[in-house]
């Protein structure tokens, strides 16, 4: 079946601009997850969502990220007043059920963030 | 929180040798270990996990050991090949969380 989906594959902004990204995770999956990747470096996690709510939103990292899953399906993670460090590959993953509990996170192929 | 650290950030071995990368772990609580898997331009992709109810798990060229009293785990590929060459990253969490702790990974290259 379909894996999950990202779009757009990259996006390039400019500093002070606001932009979607979204994330179509796999059907029937519950469980949703932003991450972001820097360069050279690991994912780190934003934002997971278990149906519709944001059951933690602890890896924000400031109020001008925000993420929505109004139908407890596809998410958008919005992001106000871009900043150059903001520059990222963003990923979204989905898991059956609650991650953590040995549920594979399944990976979408990422949004890859440019704020000149 | 929990804070995984890998070693080393990147590993060049000739075709055919053992690559070994290793992880450690500071949350004691943690209980699951997944391995993933990430080629130049591709999304993470899960190549193998362990729970901390097992010491060891091998699946054809790939095996993972894990140490829970010294809190670390490693990634063991032999026969090494071309395709093997990607980032590794290890990962991090426990059956009562949901987000997962990743080390910065380690860039793979296997010489032919």
């Amino acid at each position: 079946g379909a894996g999950v989906s990202q779009t757009p594959s990259n996006k390039v902004t400019e500093k002070g601009k606001y932009v979607e990204l979204r994330c179509d995770p796999i059907s029937g999956h519950t469980a949703l997850y932003w991450y972001r990747q820097s360069l050279g470096q690991g994912p780190e996690f934003l934002i997971y969502f278990q149906g519709t709510g944001a059951a933690d939103d602890s890896g924000l990292p400031n109020d001008r990220f925000f993420a929505v899953r109004p139908e407890g399906s596809v998410s958008t993670l919005k992001i106000q007043r871009t900043e150059r460090g903001d520059s990222a590959m963003y990923l979204c993953a989905s898991s059956p059920t609650r991650g953590g509990g040995y549920n594979e996170q399944f990976f979408g192929p990422g949004t890859r963030l440019t704020v000149l | 929180g929990e804070n995984v650290e890998q070693h080393p950030s990147t590993l060049s071995v000739q075709e055919g040798d053992s690559a070994v990368i290793k992880c450690t772990y500071s949350d004691s609580a943690s209980n699951y270990f997944p391995w993933y898997k990430q080629e130049l331009g591709k999304r993470p992709q899960l190549i193998i996990d362990i729970r901390s109810n097992v010491g060891e798990k091998k699946d054809q060229r790939i095996a993972v050991t894990l140490n829970k009293t010294a809190k670390h785990f490693s990634l063991h590929i032999t026969e090494t090949q071309p395709e093997d060459s990607a980032v590794y990253f290890c990962a991090a969490t426990s059956s009562n969380d949901y987000k997962l702790s990743f080390g910065a990974g380690t860039t793979v290259t296997v010489r032919a």
